[in-house]
């Protein structure tokens, strides 16, 4: 079946130390987006991909990086100059960004990162 | 700019009750309306969408009207099962040029008890 698959579900992290996140897609979606989620804030994005060998900056970028190399790959790496990373990692795809008509975007199970 | 502005939770409701989750926005244009839900442990699945002004989108039980008039998409559900405990996002996308991408609410968590 065609989806996204995010891993690993949990992650821990010790202080000063970068960790990336995974987030594959079988959909052949141009588009891809990482989101963040905290309790009663709903979703911020991080950032997003039309294409490959392109990323954007979303609302919350900083303490984050990415990469786009495969149109189905998308890993987020969480770097140390994140204060609190601590959350809900979620990653989304749509067939593309932008244009006309609907296109919802289509998401993953989500990453929970800890901080030991 | 696009914002979107749901109500406030939990809401806790007996199996059965009948169920609105209101949701107004503020957006430039003509956007496209969604309503997200999220299981516990998961992450979100569309639920159903409207594309302009008086779409019914609807799912599972569900309905939402795009009211442009008054700039909602309130989530309604005429008898909630246990099954229905979730987390509620309402979203909001405006299409072309710079924009793209989805704009959330915070969420409303729904409990429905036997």
């Amino acid at each position: 079946d065609g989806g996204i698959t995010q891993s690993p579900k949990y992650l821990f992290r010790k202080e000063g130390q970068n960790v990336t996140l995974s987030c594959e897609q079988n959909l052949n979606h141009d588009a891809m987006y990482w989101y963040r989620q905290d309790p009663g804030q709903g979703l911020r994005l991080i950032y997003y991909s039309q294409i490959v060998n392109d990323f954007q900056k979303g609302d919350i970028a900083e303490g984050y990086s990415v990469s786009r190399e495969k149109k189905e790959s998308f890993p987020l790496t969480v770097t140390s100059a994140q204060k609190n990373p601590t959350a809900f990692y979620l990653c989304a795809s749509s067939i593309t960004r932008g244009g006309s008509g609907n296109q919802p975007q289509h998401f993953g199970d989500g990453t929970r990162l800890s901080i030991l | 700019g696009n914002s979107v502005t749901q109500m406030e939770g939990p809401v806790t409701l007996s199996e059965e009750a009948f169920l609105t989750i209101n949701c107004t926005y503020t957006a430039t244009g003509y956007p496209s309306l969604f309503w997200y839900v999220q299981y516990p442990g998961e992450g979100l699945q569309l639920l159903l969408k409207a594309t302009k002004a008086d779409d019914k989108g609807s799912n599972k039980g569900f309905e939402a009207t795009y009211r442009k008039e008054t700039t909602s998409f309130h989530l309604e559900k005429g008898s909630v099962q246990v099954s229905d405990s979730a987390v509620y996002f309402c979203a909001l996308m405006n299409y072309g040029g710079s924009q793209g991408n989805l704009i959330f609410g915070k969420g409303t968590k729904l409990s429905v008890k036997p």
